[in-house]
């Protein structure tokens, strides 16, 4: 079936960059998803990518999709104290972005 | 703002007991998911509805079900509560049609005694 996978954690020092890679097997996916988790808190949309587009880039977000190797990962430019979160990998499973499938999330540790 | 509001962020139930975890959106959307979520396992896709008074089930719904009678309104309901039940359960809503993903809510962190 559909699978979403992720490394759990991932630890930056403050300004660096931090790069969290997601693999997922569903090639018709429609639109691929960041989600952001705060602690005690929803899932919140960071970004979204559609699946004919190679790169989308929003402010210190960019986003890198290679569709022949099913790869999508984000990068965060200046990783601060508040970009530490969980972050969900996301694809637009079957019946199109109407129901998603989610990765198990990346815990990112951002230290001084 | 657009909202999906869970009826309570903390719930502590004992076991056997009736559960009712409550969510409603304001965005007028079609669809609406419940998830649990648990450390190193994700997101779990519980129960997913598309339209009113429709309900189909996700990955793990034993032990569950839904109620959606009213479009903006999607409830959870554990039948008889047991301690594999304590989690963090997501509702999230999503616009049929449109690329823009869920709106979750807050969350419910239920813990089953």
């Amino acid at each position: 079936g559909e699978d979403v996978e992720q490394s759990l954690f991932l630890s930056v020092r403050e300004g660096d960059s931090s790069v969290i890679n997601c693999t997922y097997t569903d090639s018709s996916s429609t639109y691929l998803y960041w989600y952001k988790q705060e602690p005690g808190a929803g899932l919140q949309l960071l970004t979204y990518i559609f699946s004919n587009m190679d790169m989308k880039q929003d402010q210190r977000l960019t986003v890198l999709l290679n569709k022949k190797d099913k790869h999508l990962s984000l990068r965060i430019a200046d990783t601060q104290t508040g970009d530490s979160a969980i972050y969900f990998c996301a694809e637009g499973g079957p019946g199109g972005y109407n129901k998603l499938i989610f990765g198990a999330g990346t815990r990112l540790a951002v230290h001084p | 703002d657009v909202k999906v509001t869970q009826s309570s962020r903390y719930l502590v139930k004992r076991t056997g007991e009736k559960v009712f975890l409550e969510c409603v959106q304001d965005m007028d959307h079609e669809n609406m998911f419940w998830y649990r979520q648990d450390p190193g396992l994700g997101l779990r896709l519980i129960y997913f509805s598309y339209d009113v008074k429709m309900k189909e089930k996700g990955d793990i719904p034993e032990g569950y079900s839904v109620s959606r009678e009213k479009k903006e309104r999607f409830s959870l309901i554990l039948e008889s509560a047991s301690t594999n039940q304590t989690s963090m359960y997501l509702c999230a809503s999503s616009f049929g049609g449109s690329p823009n993903g869920y709106t979750f809510g807050s969350g419910t962190r239920l813990t089953v005694v």
